[in-house]
């Protein structure tokens, strides 16, 4: 089992729908949960990160983190075709940040 | 300011040969990571850096990867008789100080695409 999943997509959706993106982890000793986003060719930029259970927005996004099913997800309100990236889920267990492969986002427009 | 920046942005290497690929990261940033990301996948982590001190180097494929950061600064990630399967995106990215929650966010450079004939 990888330590961090993700669903590798495509996810479709429609602009102006909200994305729903979600991650699973393995190691309870995670510590710190952060959503990343790529686009084709460039490097990785964070977008949220989130350490206590609950959510927390930012904008558009919306990270939700729950230690005890260890899942993670970033939900994207109004979506734009400029969302259209993968998006990584990374956690931070000591000091390593360790990375899922990605989803694939695509918005239709 | 400056982010964190990569050089050479591109390497192609004949497989046998060595090569050495630098980052500078951001002015202060006590915490370094060189990541390695393969087409479709996400980035794997290689190493750490804490200043100087290489803390964690528990994701180096084998022994002919090697890292250093030895003015706690720059860093050179060194590949030795590079092989095909080695081709791949290698990242670096800094950060603040990576176990404090308000500081641990990395900034990445653009990457090193080697590519290993």
């Amino acid at each position: 089992q990888k330590e961090v999943e993700q669903n590798s997509g495509p996810l479709s959706v429609p602009e102006g729908a909200i994305a729903s993106l979600n991650c699973t982890y393995s190691d309870r000793g995670s510590q710190s949960f952060f959503w990343y986003r790529q686009y084709s060719g460039k490097s990785p930029e964070l977008i949220m990160f989130i350490y206590s259970n609950g959510d927390k927005e930012d904008g558009r996004f919306t990270a939700q983190l729950n230690k005890a099913s260890q899942y993670v997800s970033l939900l994207i309100r109004d979506s734009q075709p400029s969302d259209s990236a993968t998006y990584l889920c990374a956690v931070r267990r000591d000091d390593k940040i360790i990375f899922g492969k990605g989803t694939r986002l695509h918005i239709l427009p | 300011g400056a982010g964190v920046s990569q050089s050479p942005r591109y390497k192609v290497a004949k497989r046998g040969q060595d090569v050495a690929l630098r980052c500078d990261p951001i002015s202060g940033h006590v915490s370094l990571f060189w990541y390695q990301q393969a087409l479709g996948q996400g980035p794997e982590f290689l190493t750490y850096f804490q200043n100087e001190a290489q803390l964690d180097k528990s994701g180096l494929p084998s022994d002919r990867f090697f890292a250093e950061r030895p003015e706690g600064s720059v860093s050179t990630l060194k590949i030795q008789r590079t092989q095909q399967e080695d081709s791949a995106v290698y990242l670096c990215a800094s950060s603040l100080e990576i176990r404090d929650r308000a500081k641990n966010e990395q900034f990445f450079g653009p990457g090193t695409r080697l590519t290993v004939l």
